[in-house]
């Protein structure tokens, strides 16, 4: 059974920094790209960033370029993501989400709240 | 990039049937879609691909009541024999190299 959980969420100041992770399970992680997805508040779905299987290529949404950074490791089966230079309209749940190449997202994780306020 | 268009509210009685819209922007109407449900309070869920040929592919567990279709620029998720656990939020989600984007949402109010 593939599962994906995020960890990492909290509360942090506007302008700092948090680091998400996400384990994966019941999937072969390294055959697989992988991406981030996040939800503010009452709001709809919003891609963050995609990483292809190698992490060799990473995409982000042109709202995060340059102050988040999305990454692998295929040897603990984890995904992570690196939030600096935090604002306000960074807070939501993110989900880390397992993507097939021909279906899209295929398996969400539950999510990780991360809040941006002084 | 490509964009999504889908309303943002549907009805429907418990027990009837109810079809959402997702529509491709020009220049993509050949893309694949999938559709993903998203209950009160839960993360979403994958329910399929449609493709542009109108096949779809279900996930895991979906029930057979959950059926794609697509006719040109559109995409379709048909539910049929509504239950109340079907309220929900549906979103669409496409791709291409660089970029994934999501339609806005479609809220299914089960009457």
């Amino acid at each position: 059974e593939v599962q994906l959980l995020e960890s990492g969420g909290g509360l942090v100041q506007p302008g700092g920094s948090l680091r998400l992770s996400c384990a994966a399970s019941g999937f072969t992680f390294s055959n697989y790209p992988m991406s981030w997805v996040r939800q503010a508040p009452g709001k709809g779905l919003e891609w963050v960033s995609s990483i292809t299987d190698s992490g060799i290529n990473t995409y982000y949404a042109d709202s995060v370029k340059g102050r988040f950074t999305i990454s692998r490791d295929n040897s603990k089966n984890t995904l992570f993501l690196q939030l600096s230079s935090l604002r306000a309209e960074d807070t939501a749940v993110y989900y880390c989400a397992k993507l097939l190449p021909t279906t899209g997202t295929d398996y969400w994780g539950p999510g990780t709240l991360v809040t941006v306020s002084s | 990039q490509p964009v999504l268009t889908q309303s943002s509210s549907a009805s429907a009685s418990l027990g009837s049937s109810v079809k959402l819209t997702c529509t491709l922007s020009r220049g993509h109407s050949n893309y694949i879609i999938a559709w993903h449900q998203q209950q009160p309070g839960k993360a979403p869920r994958h329910l399929m691909k449609v493709e542009g040929s109108g096949s779809y592919n279900k996930g895991s567990g979906v029930p057979d009541r959950f059926s794609g279709s697509s006719s040109g620029a559109g995409r379709y998720l048909t539910i049929s024999n509504l239950q109340s656990e079907d309220e929900a939020d549906y979103y669409c989600e496409t791709w291409d190299a660089n970029t994934r984007v999501f339609g806005t949402g479609t809220k299914v109010t089960v009457l």
